[in-house]
């Protein structure tokens, strides 16, 4: 069974940082890309970042660039992200996304979200 | 970027009755050499994950009842759900994922019981 289980949201100030983390389990995990999609409260769905099987590529919207840094450890099956000058407006839940392949764009799982709230 | 715009934001359907789900995309996300569109459904019940449910427009993904289904090609996409049932209600996107990143979704729409 494919499991993937995000951790380290929580509330952080204005330009500060959190790292999220992505446990997964049920899966080669290094035969499939990963991705991060955030949901801000009450809203949408928005792709954030990509990072294929193997980690050496990676891909970003324009509006967390410069700013999250994905990466993966395929020797621990997890997933990560890095967010740093955090702002209001990166207030959502945060999905990782498991890709149907390597790097395709298409999600066959979730995991439940892990919040995070920046905040003054 | 190719931006995805659904309509309508938000519909009520009688149980039983159909629901029709529009979504457009900006450029085609059809692939002429495959003849694949490269579009998908997701459905979000309250307080849950997205969960997969059509991919390449028309594909049903194991487990996914038969009363939903997919058309569409090139810029122009429908999800129906053919007789709706108190389990349906959600929040339905549609997401793009042609050539690289970034891969974009609909706004979303909500599908509730009248």
């Amino acid at each position: 069974e494919v499991q993937l289980l995000e951790s380290g949201g929580g509330l952080a100030q204005p330009g500060g940082s959190l790292r999220l983390s992505c446990a997964t389990s049920g899966f080669t995990f290094s035969s499939y890309a990963m991705s991060w999609v955030r949901q801000a409260p009450g809203k949408g769905l928005e792709w954030v970042s990509a990072i294929r099987g193997s980690g050496d590529s990676t891909y970003y919207a324009v509006s967390v660039r410069g700013r999250f840094t994905i990466s993966r450890d395929n020797s621990k099956n997890t997933l990560y992200l890095q967010m740093n000058n955090l702002r209001a407006d990166d207030t959502a839940v945060y999905y990782c996304a498991k890709d149907t392949e390597n790097e395709r764009g298409l999600f066959d799982y979730w995991g439940q979200g892990t919040l995070v709230t920046v905040s003054s | 970027d190719i931006v995805m715009t659904q309509s309508p934001d938000s519909l009520a359907v009688s149980l039983g009755e159909r629901a029709t789900i529009n979504c457009k995309s900006s450029q085609t996300v059809l692939n002429r050499s495959n003849n694949k569109n490269y579009l998908a459904w997701y459905q979000q019940k309250p307080g849950q994950p997205p969960k997969l449910l059509i991919s390449w427009a028309s594909t049903r993904q194991s487990g996914v009842p038969d009363r939903f289904s997919g058309s569409g090609s090139g810029t122009d996409f429908t999800l129906t759900i053919s007789s709706l049932q108190a389990e349906d209600v959600a929040v339905y996107y549609c997401q793009q994922y042609y050539s690289i990143p970034p891969w974009t979704f609909g706004q979303g729409t909500k599908v509730e019981i009248k």
